[in-house]
């Protein structure tokens, strides 16, 4: 089973939306609706930030929103601010030999 | 809140086994799927497997020749043990949860760092 898509790297001014993309197949994020999305700061374990393609934890700001659209699955965060600086992963059920696959991780960077 | 902390050697040789136990407290142990789940240094994140308080498990088809999960429901605790380690297993390991019903991790472990190394 292959890590889901994410770019590497997207970094944006404080305020600014930013758009991290996870692009899997029709056996994960297209399959089903068990995207998750997680923050990791250094040195921190990783933060469920949502769960079910667009739900958040009680406790998680408005400001991370997500979708998903056929195979990609996408995490929004607006107004960004510097605390928001950290990677993110998303992950996804998945039919096949591992029922949970990971993307590959996303540095986000608040200039 | 499920409160999650691993603990276990952070020096493991190659060849050797490496013997990892995650304790749960406030949380019933029974309503989550337990998992292991790793992260080599500057690296993304690995499911390992996991296990159900009734023992059954699940492990990842890469590591599953290798990898033993097992629960204590006595003392709310699981544990992993890797066997024959070489220097790729070098990684921070987290115990998470997932609920019952979900597909996804709620709660996380701080994390320790196991290095495998002579």
């Amino acid at each position: 089973q292959s890590a889901l898509t994410q770019p590497a790297s997207v970094s944006g001014s404080p305020g600014q939306s930013i758009t991290i993309s996870c692009t899997g197949t029709s056996s994960d994020v297209g399959g089903y609706n068990y995207v998750s999305w997680y923050q990791q700061h250094p040195g921190k374990a990783p933060k469920l930030m949502i769960y079910e393609v667009s739900n958040r934890p009680s406790g998680v700001s408005h400001r991370f929103s997500a979708s998903k659209s056929g195979n990609t699955a996408s995490l929004t965060i607006s107004g960004l601010q510097a605390e928001d600086e950290a990677d993110y992963y998303c992950s996804s059920y998945t039919s096949s030999s591992t029922p949970f696959v990971f993307g590959t991780g996303t540095k986000v960077t608040v200039l | 809140q499920v409160q999650l902390q691993e603990s276990g050697p952070g020096l493991v040789k190659p060849s050797e086994t490496l013997s990892l136990t995650c304790t749960v407290s406030a949380g019933s142990i029974s309503s989550y799927y337990w998992s292991w789940i790793r992260q080599p240094p500057g690296k993304g994140l690995e499911w390992i497997g996991y296990i159900y308080y009734s023992g059954s498990t699940n492990y990842n088809p890469s590591l599953k020749s290798r990898v033993t999960i097992s629960v204590d429901t006595s003392k709310n605790q699981f544990s992993l043990k890797l066997n024959s380690v070489t220097a790729a297993d070098t990684a921070v390991y987290y115990c998470a949860s997932r609920r019952v019903g979900s597909y996804y991790f709620d709660y996380w472990g701080r994390g320790t760092l196991v290095t495998v190394s002579s």
